[in-house]
């Protein structure tokens, strides 16, 4: 089956102890994505890669890192975890198609992180 | 840079009611736009796009570029229909970074 699996899907730590979200996508997609989902505010993407070794920031990377060593798994890794960054967080991927083609993004079922 | 208004936060109708789920946009080039929707406890999944022009689950949605908008309408709404709703924007450019940006969301309550 198609899909993108994230893990854990629930995490409580503690300020300042470094976590790693992991992330995996089995459809061959080039762009992967990080989310953040919060009240009122949608979905706000965090970082974001085009293929292996390439990343790039997206509107809210403070305090988030990212890697994409494998084309499959793109993981979210919280240095120093702060209570703002409590959320639920999304992974997605897509195809990159020509231009003008957008697939649409298939997401992960998401992980609720809660930093006390 | 690209920008994704839904100006309701909630909207309760009752079945069989229509529904109308607005969405306005803004972005200089020409946008790709879709809605996607989460159903409570569920991962986000694609309900439509614009560039397909298709008709899923009894919803539909016209790019408007006059309005920029991209407004989502339903004829008869279902309670199955209760979910939170997002529209979403991506670039349409060779070598675009396909940034999806997406509004607020909007919580759609389908009243028995």
């Amino acid at each position: 089956e198609a899909q993108v699996t994230q893990n854990p899907r629930y995490l409580i730590t503690v300020t300042g102890k470094k976590l790693t979200v992991t992330c995996s996508q089995n459809m061959n997609h080039e762009y992967m994505s990080w989310y953040r989902q919060d009240p009122g505010l949608g979905l706000r993407q965090i970082y974001y890669s085009m293929n292996v070794e390439v990343t790039d920031k997206g509107d809210v990377p403070e305090g988030y890192k990212v890697s994409r060593k494998e084309k499959r798994n793109f993981p979210l890794i919280l240095e120093s975890p702060s209570p703002n960054q409590t959320s639920l967080y999304f992974c997605a991927s897509t195809r990159l198609g020509r231009a003008g083609k957008d697939y649409g993004y298939t997401f992960g079922s998401g992980t609720r992180l809660t930093v006390v | 840079a690209q920008r994704v208004t839904q100006p309701e936060k909630l909207l309760s109708v009752f079945k069989g009611a229509p529904v109308e789920l607005k969405c306005n946009y803004s972005y200089s080039g020409s946008p790709e736009l879709f809605w996607y929707v989460q159903y409570s406890r569920q991962r986000l999944q694609l309900l439509l796009r614009h560039i397909s022009r298709e008709s899923i689950k009894g919803f539909t949605a016209d790019l408007n570029k006059g309005e920029t908008s991209f407004h989502l309408k339903k004829p008869f709404a279902q309670e199955e229909d209760s979910a939170m709703y997002y529209c979403a924007l991506s670039p349409i450019s060779s070598g675009s970074a396909r940034q999806l940006t997406f509004g607020s969301g909007t919580q759609l309550t389908v009243l028995p």
